[in-house]
């Protein structure tokens, strides 16, 4: 069965801080997996994107990573700011019968303090 | 360049009534998407569009009706609310796979309450 597990649900840090958010997939067969933020009432944007063969991307203070072998991504988070009090959304990309179909982890939610 | 639009951004509706959420997009994108999004749940697709004319079941249709007949719009209908149907609702757009590595564009999401 095609999954995507989240963790921790929910992260509270205080502004500055570090920290790293965990995603396990289950999906075959892989074909990208994508970081996206939700802010409290909008819609989920786009962060990172991480192809089968990208080990490491960065985008600002965002950095995400994918081990493939192991079916693990991270993103990390360097000196939080209070902007970054969101959830986070790992989504796996499969591509099948000529099409996109999209796995959906339930988010972890971090609430960066002053 | 406004993106995905969506409207309205709530509503509550009674037990057995019916409304339309309304979905237009200016990013000339083929496919087109509607989601539910439950407290604790990931997004759940409802139905799916691959360009105009076409449209396929997602994951929980039941309850649910859509139509695409411009490339711009995917309206989502709601026929014989229930109070199961109370949900946070998003519409996305993409390329077709052969133009992009999938990227969903969402709307700002519709809040639906059934009381």
């Amino acid at each position: 069965k095609n999954q995507v597990e989240q963790s921790p649900q929910s992260l509270i840090i205080l502004e500055g801080k570090n920290c790293t958010l965990q995603c396990n997939y289950t999906v075959s067969p892989f074909s990208n997996l994508r970081w996206y933020k939700q802010d409290t009432g909008r819609g989920p944007v786009s962060l990172t994107i991480m192809t089968f063969s990208e080990n490491t991307k960065s985008n600002g203070r965002y950095t995400a990573t994918l081990d493939a072998d192991t079916k693990q991504s991270s993103l990390h988070i360097t000196a939080s700011q209070l902007s970054d009090s969101a959830s986070y959304i790992c989504v796996v990309i499969l591509y099948t019968s000529g099409t996109y179909k999209y796995i959906f982890g339930t988010g972890t939610r971090l609430k960066v303090l002053a | 360049n406004a993106g995905v639009t969506q409207t309205p951004k709530f509503r509550i509706l009674k037990i057995g009534q019916s409304m339309t959420l309304q979905c237009t997009q200016d990013m000339n994108h083929n496919y087109m998407y509607w989601y539910r999004q439950d407290p604790g749940m990931g997004l759940k697709l409802i139905y799916y569009s691959v360009g105009a004319g076409i449209t396929d079941k997602g994951e929980v249709p039941n309850g649910y009706n859509v139509s695409r007949s411009t490339t711009e719009d995917f309206p989502l209908r709601l026929e014989l609310a229930a109070p199961s149907q109370t949900s946070v609702y998003f519409c996305a757009s993409s390329y077709s796979p052969t133009l992009t590595t999938g990227e969903l564009f969402f709307g700002e999401g519709s809040r639906l309450t059934v009381l």
